[in-house]
């Protein structure tokens, strides 16, 4: 099947600064990449949908001054946690995908993001 | 109402028995649904699509009712690896996915 790679896969950072983290399809070009966020025993939240080449998509609720998406290829997307705080330690997944419509998603390993 | 609404269970059922999973979607303009199992801690995997005319892979058989807006999973002779979190996810207009909360499923030996 397809392969997601996620780094890093988990991360500690302090509260103010910035961390980056990458989403790689290895094996295939994705036209989409999605990033989710999920808390301990809650289910996936989607936070933005990227379509390579273009501004990202950000769900309602979540800042896209916050949290900076970039597209620049169809193998790669990142997303930048800016001035990080303690509230924004989560798990951080992202997804990729091919095609249009109905299509599936295949998803990184996931980045856990402390902030202290 | 939720998008996708899924019973949270845990199940909790011994080796070998069968079990069922539903998951209701609010959109009937949605065009594509999976399963996707997830272990503690890891990222979601793709179980299966759901096809209109319904699809089977071993144990598992998924089945879609767009009538009554529902989709459902069967596992036949439950092993303890199947143990997991089974999430439903919609594909809405607009390439708009949307899980479901998911489905705690516990075998027990």
């Amino acid at each position: 099947g397809a392969v997601v790679s996620q780094h890093p896969s988990w991360v500690i950072c302090k509260s103010g600064t910035s961390v980056k983290i990458e989403c790689r399809s290895l094996d295939f070009q994705a036209t989409t990449m999605f990033w989710y966020r999920q808390f301990p025993k809650q289910s996936l939240m989607l936070m933005a949908t990227s379509n390579e080449g273009s501004k990202a998509t950000y769900e309602q609720g979540v800042e896209k001054d916050k949290f900076l998406i970039n597209h620049a290829s169809l193998t790669l997307s990142t997303l930048t946690v800016t001035s990080a705080h303690p509230e924004d330690s989560s798990f951080y997944i992202c997804s990729a995908a091919s095609g249009t419509g109905g299509y599936e998603q295949y998803f990184g390993p996931g980045t856990r993001l402390t902030v202290t | 109402r939720k998008e996708v609404e899924q019973d949270p269970g845990p199940f909790n059922v011994p080796e070998g028995a069968t079990v069922a999973f539903n998951c209701t979607y609010s959109n009937s303009a949605s065009q594509s649904f999976f399963w996707y199992r997830q272990d503690c801690r890891k990222e979601p995997k793709l179980l299966m699509s759901v096809y209109s005319s319904g699809n089977e892979d071993g144990r598992f058989t998924a089945q879609l009712n767009r009538a009554s807006q529902y989709i459902s999973l069967l596992i036949r002779d439950s092993k303890l690896s199947d143990s997991a979190t089974y999430l439903c996810v919609v594909n809405g207009y607009g390439q708009n996915f949307v899980f479901g909360p998911g489905t705690r499923l516990s075998v027990l030996p």
